[in-house]
This record gives C-alpha cells, structure tokens and sequence, in this order.
C-alpha cells in the first residue's frame, strides 16, 4: 500500500450527477498532481498544485474542478460529465516540482459516467 | 513535444519465459526514465528508474537499460512468473528542470501457468 488514498475506489454517476474524487497524502508531500488514464491510452496530466496552489491546468473542460485545501488533501469536483469522461483517475504526490522528485501514485478511481 | 511508445501493445508467454519490453522516446534530452508496473484497475508501482547518465539498473529479476542516442529502453523480466501478469508503463523526465512525465500507454503482460 502507498502513502496515498484515493476515494472512492469506483464511482458510477449519470450526467447530471455531482460527484467528488478525494486524495490523500501521508508523505509531507508539497505537490499533487491529477492524471486521466484512459484505456489504451498515456496518462494525461491534469492539474498540478504545489503548496495548495494551482501550478498547472492543462485545456481540462471546466467540469473538472479542482481544489487542494492543504498539502495533503486534493479533491476533484465533477459535474455534468460526459461518458467519454469515464476513465481511471488517478492522483499522485512528490516532495516539489523539480525533476527529481519522484512521483508516488494512488490506486485510482474507476469512474464510470452513464 | 515528448512522444513515448511502447510496443507491443499486449504480449502473452509461457511461465518460465523471459519478457523483453520496449519503449522508445522522440526527444532525447530526458533527465531519467522510469519503469512502472500496473495491476488491473490500480495505480501505478515504479519498478526502476534509470538516469540519463546510466546505461541500466537492475532489481532482483528485471534489468532495464537505456540507449538515449537512440531514444530507446527495454525492460527484461528473467523466467516470467504468473505474479509477472500487469502492465508495464514508461514514462520519461525531460532535462529541463520539469515534473512532466510523458508516458507510454503500456504493455499488457500475461504469463500463462
């Protein structure tokens, strides 16, 4: 098991539904980070904070919407999703943004959109 | 921009067999590259991590080596286990002081008992 939770594990929702992704680091991490894994697909990142700021957002339609409270928590708020949003998300965490700083990930949430 | 590739798509071996995976990379001013492992529906588990300035790292049955000139790494997995069943993903760092790791969309392993 890694230092970082993700819930909930799978999440099934209709289109008009509001829906919440949470992350949870226990490393003393400064950055988090959302990627999109689709199937057959590489992982797209998605937003970036560093030290509860948003560093990056990288043209993610604004259905998603993030939020990092604190350096150890991130949410991702979803709303008015489409089905080809159905994917595994995943969260990560690292000590900073520099190059070297490894990335450790969550297991994901299986999001399915109907 | 950094395009990573990973081929086969999917590989199936006999147990005992070894695995051979490859990724290859358009840029080769990466800092270091990195292998992961992924079981069905979970995150992503880094097997080994090569720096730009290594030709190959090694952990118990896996070695991993690096051909940066030729934009190339391959992970070799000795006598292949049922365990060994995952996909194998890579990703690489670019030399600019970055965190945005470009990713291959894996190889699907299956090792048959």
């Amino acid at each position: 098991e890694t230092g970082v939770t993700q819930t909930p594990r799978h999440l099934v929702m209709g289109m008009t539904n509001k829906k919440s992704l949470k992350c949870e680091q226990h490393l003393g991490h400064n950055a988090m980070y959302w990627y999109k894994q689709s199937a057959k697909k590489p992982l797209e990142l998605m937003f970036v904070y560093s030290l509860e700021e948003r560093v990056e957002n990288n043209s993610v339609p604004s259905r998603f919407s993030p939020e990092c409270p604190n350096s150890s928590h991130l949410f991702l708020h979803l709303h008015t999703l489409q089905p080809e949003d159905s994917a595994l998300y995943l969260c990560a965490s690292s000590l900073g943004l520099a190059r070297s700083d490894t990335q450790y990930f969550g297991p994901g949430t299986r999001l399915t959109v109907l | 921009k950094q395009e990573v590739t990973q081929i086969p798509a999917a590989l199936s071996v006999p147990e005992g067999e070894n695995l051979v995976l490859n990724c290859s990379f358009t840029d080769s001013a990466i800092y270091n590259l990195q292998w992961f492992r992924q079981d069905p529906g979970k995150g992503l588990t880094s097997l080994l991590l090569i720096q730009s300035s290594q030709r190959e790292q090694t952990s118990g049955r896996l070695n991993a080596s690096l051909d940066k000139s030729s934009g190339r790494s391959t992970l070799y997995i000795a006598a292949s286990q049922p365990g060994d069943s995952a996909t194998y993903l890579c990703a690489v760092s670019p030399r600019s002081n970055d965190y945005k790791l470009s990713f291959g969309a894996g190889t699907t392993v299956t090792v048959r008992a």
